[in-house]
């Protein structure tokens, strides 16, 4: 079945550093890919996607590539602040008609001020 | 327009007991899937229902079984529940299939825990 390697967390940034998160998965056909972000005591928030190899997804200044030859979808921001504060998580979407998330487990950002 | 909304918020069940756990789509989404997510872990697929009939399943045991209704509400029922049972569990509803074009949006989830 997928499955999602995901940056172990947590990580703590200075607001306005860099932020790179990586992500890597294997799944069966030509998955969409998916960043979801859940905030402290909130539900998960879909953060962008990319449907084809190459496509770049960005919201928020987030943004990930997808890259179907290594198998990555990396999330990078480059300049982080307090309210980026969240658990991340990187997921595929495939299977046969049901288009299932497969999710990573999450890596938690902290930003200090 | 309403979002996805589940109920209980939390609840509390002893081993072998049965629960039942509520969604209600966002307006016009005729798809629900479910999650399973244990603490500190990313949310696992369970089944999905699209238009009533369930359309995928995830590696979980027949005692997890659901429901979509016909104003596209659903449940997840849980019988026999174990210790790993306990975890937040989400529902997630979209327009049609979900996939690259129908985004999926999740409730806030039901907490169960069971002793």
């Amino acid at each position: 079945g997928d499955s999602v390697t995901q940056m172990e967390g947590p990580v703590t940034l200075s607001e306005e550093a860099f932020l790179t998160i990586n992500c890597t998965y294997t799944a069966t056909g030509y998955p969409s890919l998916f960043w979801y972000v859940q905030y402290p005591g909130e539900g998960l928030q879909l953060l962008l996607k990319a449907t084809k190899a190459d496509d770049k997804g960005s919201n928020k200044g987030f943004e990930a590539t997808y890259r179907k030859e290594t198998t990555s979808f990396h999330l990078e921001k480059g300049s982080v602040q307090v309210s980026d504060s969240a658990v991340y998580f990187c997921a595929p979407s495939s299977g046969a008609g049901s288009y299932q998330l497969t999710f990573g487990k999450g890596t938690k950002l902290s930003v200090i001020p | 327009e309403t979002g996805v909304t589940q109920s209980p918020t939390h609840l509390i069940k002893t081993r072998g007991q049965q629960v039942t756990l509520r969604c209600s789509s966002q307006s016009g989404h005729n798809t629900v899937s479910w999650y399973q997510q244990a603490l500190g872990q990313g949310p696992q697929f369970i089944f999905q229902y699209y238009r009533e009939e369930e359309n995928g399943r995830g590696n979980f045991p027949p005692r997890f079984s659901g429901l979509q209704f016909p104003n596209y509400s659903s449940e997840l029922n849980v019988n026999a529940l174990e210790l790993d049972d306990s975890a937040l569990y989400l529902c997630a509803s979209s327009l049609g299939l979900a996939g690259a074009f129908n985004e999926q949006f999740f409730g806030p989830g039901t907490r169960l825990t069971v002793l």
